[in-house]
C-alpha cells in the first residue's frame, strides 16, 4: 500500500518568515494530494490539493508543488502569521478521492514565534 | 463548518463494551470515510462506503464494522472495546463519483475507554 513520509515533525518559524513542509510517497499510482490543518481537538481542514496533472498550484500566502518524478510534494506558507500555528497533514491517494482513502504523513507542528 | 456531522462528540465507555458513531455527510455527497486518530497511530483510514455500499478498506480490525444507510448517513460500531480503542474518530465525505474528489471532515467523535 501508500507510504507517506513527512518533515519536519517541527518546525518554528519568525511571523512574517516562510515556512516549507516536505512529503514524499511511494506509491507512483498516487494522483491526488491534499493538505489539510488541524488545529488541537478539532477537524482536519483542506488547506490546498494538487492533482497530478499539474505541478504547482497556489492559493494567496499558500503554495504546493509536485515533482511525480521524484514523488515529492511540499507545502509553501509564506508571510506566516500566528493563526497558522497547528498541526499540518500532507496525505495521498492512488486511485483518486473518491474510490480510496487517504493515506496520510505523521504531521508537522508548525510553530509561528511572535 | 464542512457540513459534515457526527455525533456524538464524546463518548466514555468501558473494556468490554460496543459503542456506535455516527455520521451524516454534506448535502448531497455520495460517499462516507471513516478515519481514525491516535497520538501512536496518526491519522488512519478505516473504510469507505459509496451510495451505500462498501467501497474501500483500509486498517479496519475484524471487531469493527460500519454500514451506510438510504438517507446516506452512516455508522461506525466498536464491539470488544479495548484501551487501544481509545482515539479521535473522523467521518469525512465527497461527492463520490470515483474521481478525484476532495474530502470533507467532520468535528469527530472523541471515544474515551476506561
Amino acid at each position: 500500500g501508500e507510504n507517506v513520509e513527512q518533515h519536519p515533525s517541527t518546525l518554528s518559524v519568525q511571523e512574517g518568515d516562510s515556512a516549507v513542509i516536505k512529503c514524499t510517497y511511494s506509491d507512483s499510482a498516487s494522483n491526488y494530494f491534499p493538505w489539510y490543518k488541524q488545529e488541537l481537538g478539532k477537524r482536519p481542514q483542506l488547506i490546498i490539493d494538487i492533482r497530478s496533472n499539474v505541478g504547482e498550484k497556489k492559493d494567496q500566502r499558500i503554495a504546493v508543488t509536485l515533482n511525480k518524478t521524484a514523488k515529492h510534494f511540499s507545502l509553501h506558507i509564506t508571510e506566516t502569521q500566528p493563526e497558522d500555528s497547528a498541526v499540518y497533514f500532507c496525505a495521498a491517494s492512488p486511485a483518486g478521492g473518491g474510490a480510496d482513502g487517504l493515506t496520510f504523513g505523521k504531521g508537522t507542528h508548525l510553530i509561528i514565534q511572535p | 463548518d464542512s457540513g459534515v456531522t457526527q455525533t456524538p462528540k464524546h463518548l466514555i465507555t468501558a473494556t468490554g463494551q460496543r459503542v456506535t458513531l455516527r455520521c451524516s455527510p454534506r448535502s448531497g455527497d455520495l460517499s462516507v470515510y471513516w478515519y481514525q486518530q491516535s497520538l501512536d497511530q496518526g491519522l488512519q483510514f478505516l473504510i469507505q462506503y459509496y451510495n451505500g455500499e462498501e467501497r474501500a478498506k483500509g486498517n479496519i480490525l475484524e471487531r469493527f464494522s460500519a454500514q451506510q444507510f438510504p438517507d446516506l448517513h452512516s455508522e461506525l460500531n466498536l464491539s470488544s472495546l479495548e484501551l487501544g480503542d481509545s482515539a479521535l474518530y473522523f467521518c469525512a465525505s465527497s461527492g463520490g463519483t470515483g474521481g478525484l474528489d476532495t474530502q470533507y471532515f467532520g468535528p469527530g467523535t472523541r471515544l474515551t475507554v476506561l
